[in-house]
């Protein structure tokens, strides 16, 4: 059964950079058929994608945040992160590490994480 | 810009049926988009995929209860015979030229 698991600080000061690792077991990061991404939740709103990864390296990032944002894939370690510069109160959220089955005409987010708290305080 | 519109809530009693809107408001009108279930305190789970042609593909393990279909640049999620546990939040989701939106959810209430 493949499982996600996401690590890193759960408190990050503000103008510091958010560093998150998504641990994949029971399946390969180096497999054809997947993306690799992550999603964020801010207290009480929605889901907010914010980048995706192929295990080549191949990137896609949300336009709002692609200024800021970094997504790795290190297939070694079947591992794959994410760094968030310049951090301010409003990223403070949960975030999700999820695989994205490449399905043709949709690519959809079918196995996810348990997700991390990250708050940003000083 | 590719824009995913779901109505902030919806309410159904125990037992009944519920149908959750999804609409695309730009973007080709033949997207396909997946449904989410979200329940409280826990991370979001795939539901199932809603093709072009209005099937839908299924995550593991989710009940015939939940069906999909779609009309036009809307996509709905059925629930039918609603349970206590299908009070949680729902979204949607579709893609685009790498990139991937997230409707703003519909929270259901379980009367």
């Amino acid at each position: 059964q493949l499982q996600l698991q996401e690590s890193g600080p759960g408190l990050v000061k503000p103008s510091e950079t958010l560093s998150l690792t998504c641990t994949v077991s029971g399946g390969s990061i180096s497999s054809s058929s997947y993306f690799w991404g992550w999603i964020r939740q801010s207290p009480g709103k929605g889901l907010e994608w914010i980048a995706n990864i192929y295990y080549s390296g191949t990137t896609y990032y949300n336009t709002s945040l692609r200024s800021r944002v970094t997504i790795l894939v290190d297939t070694s370690k079947n591992q794959f992160s994410l760094n968030l510069s310049s951090v301010t109160a409003a990223d403070t959220a949960v975030y999700y590490c999820a695989r994205v089955l490449r399905a043709g005409i949709i690519d959809y987010f079918d196995y996810w994480g348990q997700g991390t708290l990250v708050t940003v305080s000083s | 810009q590719l824009v995913v519109t779901q109505a902030p809530s919806a309410s159904a009693s125990l037992g009944a049926s519920v149908k959750l809107t999804c609409t695309l408001s730009s973007g080709p009108s033949t997207s396909a988009i997946a449904w989410y279930q979200q329940q409280p305190q826990k991370g979001p789970r795939f539901l199932m995929r809603l093709n072009i042609d209005g099937s839908h593909t299924k995550g593991d393990g989710i009940p015939d209860r939940f069906s999909g279909s779609r009309s036009g640049a809307d996509h709905y999620l059925t629930i039918s015979t609603l349970q206590s546990d299908d009070e949680a939040d729902y979204y949607c989701q579709t893609w685009a030229s790498g990139i991937w939106v997230f409707g703003g959810g519909t929270k259901l209430t379980v009367l």
